[in-house]
């Protein structure tokens, strides 16, 4: 499986922005970028993903490298209920495993 | 749309018991899969089903062990618990190759 590197904590305030690194070296052509997030007491939810090109929702922005070896979530303007467990995770597909390889993420705090 | 569900939400049992988790996709989904979480080592794949049938398994004891029924609900069972599967066990349901809907979790005390 192929791993993907993330810091263990990062802080943040309040309705400021907020980028979380991913680093992902050994990233195959067909793997797809996936991020979950955790809340406390909560099973994961999925943020967003993506495959080369940069990619928008409403929950975040997804910036991808050119060579694809790091990607970044951003989160525009953080809330306090941002403040979760962040995934990075590299999926194959298609017809590729529904198993997820979940990394020990970046724990997010929000300042209000 | 209901979420996944889980039940039940906590329990406790003691060393040698035996446990049964329940798991209820979201309606549509046929691919369920579970894993465990615990704090010494993070969220860990446990297996998958689709269709009834097992298409994945991680590195867990045969202890662990899982079945889905024709309405793709699933249920998982560890048996002769030990203290060292005390942990948060999640469900999450997809369409195939899809997004993965976690469920808020079964949590397990074995004393």
């Amino acid at each position: 499986d192929a791993k993907t590197t993330q810091p263990n904590s990062m802080e943040s305030n309040e309705e400021e922005p907020v980028h979380l690194p991913c680093n992902h070296s050994t990233i195959s052509g067909t793997d797809y970028i996936h991020w979950y997030r955790q809340l406390p007491s909560q099973g994961p939810e999925y943020v967003i993903h993506g495959l080369t090109s940069n990619v928008n929702n409403r929950m975040a922005s997804l910036a991808i490298a050119e060579d694809r070896k790091s990607s970044t979530l951003i989160l525009h303007r953080a809330t306090l209920r941002d403040a979760a467990v962040y995934y990075c995770i590299l999926r194959d597909r298609p017809g590729g495993s529904e198993k997820l390889v979940f990394g020990k993420g970046t724990k997010l705090t929000v300042n209000p | 749309k209901a979420g996944v569900t889980q039940t039940p939400r906590y329990l406790i049992k003691t060393r040698g018991q035996q446990v049964t988790l329940s798991c209820s996709p979201i309606s549509g989904h046929r691919s369920v899969s579970w894993y465990q979480q615990t704090p010494g080592q993070g969220l860990q794949f446990l297996f998958e089903y689709f269709s009834e049938t097992q298409r994945n398994k991680g590195n867990f004891p045969g202890r662990f062990s899982g079945r889905q029924f024709s309405n793709s609900r699933s249920e998982m069972n560890v048996s002769t618990l030990e203290l060292g599967d005390s942990a948060l066990y999640l469900c999450a349901s997809s369409r195939s190759q899809e997004t993965q809907y976690f469920g808020p979790g079964t949590r397990l005390l074995v004393l």
